[in-house]
């Protein structure tokens, strides 16, 4: 069985752009959830999706979105990039929800000059 | 906020010590997990212990969990170089509903030849 995939692995952009990153689940699991990693604040929750339904969300400002496909492949989207998000994303998928084992993909480094 | 502080922030041993590591949170949870991460990639799951188990084992690593005390620990067994890496415990905490797992900050364990 082929593990979460996540693409792009890194991505450089400009502040103010926006961008989007990809995340394609373990065959058969619904659950998708999205962490931002930093040295300073560690692993934030972003967001969790289940059956193309966001159930829960973290304490991150509007600029950071995303959505799930029917497939269950996620996308995460963030507008009008800040030095600030410049971070690791990770996602995770799981057969039952995000509180349960989680299978991470390899991360996007996105870094925001 | 992190609901799980690891003790101690860096641990540094030679290949055949013993290494533990700790972990506190502060809520009531459901189950607690270990998580490993090797430098810049995803989190990689270890073990997954419940709230009513009090101890448990995969291969050479013993997990423990006293909910009085609201901590747990790590402990591998016969170390070797290649379990140099970042060690997570994550918690899915009651005052986020059980809904995600919030991670802590993290042991970073160098084992040398």
């Amino acid at each position: 069985k082929a593990g979460v995939t996540q693409t792009p692995r890194y991505l450089i952009k400009t502040r103010g752009q926006q961008v989007t990153l990809s995340c394609s689940p373990i065959s058969g699991h619904r659950s998708v959830s999205w962490y931002q990693q930093t040295p300073g604040q560690g692993l934030q929750f972003l967001f969790e999706y289940f059956s193309e339904t966001q159930r829960n969300k973290g304490n991150f400002p509007g600029r950071f979105s995303g959505r799930q496909f029917s497939n269950s492949r996620s996308e995460m989207n963030v507008s009008t990039l800040e030095l600030g998000d410049s971070a690791l994303y990770l996602c995770a998928s799981s057969l039952a929800g995000p509180y349960e084992k989680l299978f991470f993909g390899s991360g996007t480094q996105l870094s925001v000059l | 906020s992190q609901q799980g502080e690891e003790d101690p922030q860096a641990l540094s041993i030679q290949e055949g010590e013993n290494a533990t590591m700790n972990c506190s949170y502060k809520t009531s949870i459901n189950n607690l997990q270990w998580y490993r991460q090797n430098s810049g990639r995803g989190l990689v799951h270890l073990i997954l212990i419940r709230s009513n188990e009090r101890e448990k084992h995969s291969g050479r690593l013993r997990v423990t969990l006293d909910t009085s005390k609201k901590s747990s620990s790590l402990l591998i067994t016969a170390s070797r170089a290649a379990d140099t890496a970042s060690y997570f415990c994550a918690t899915d905490a009651m005052n986020t509903g059980f809904q995600k797992l919030v991670f802590g900050t993290g042991t970073r364990l160098l084992v040398s030849p």
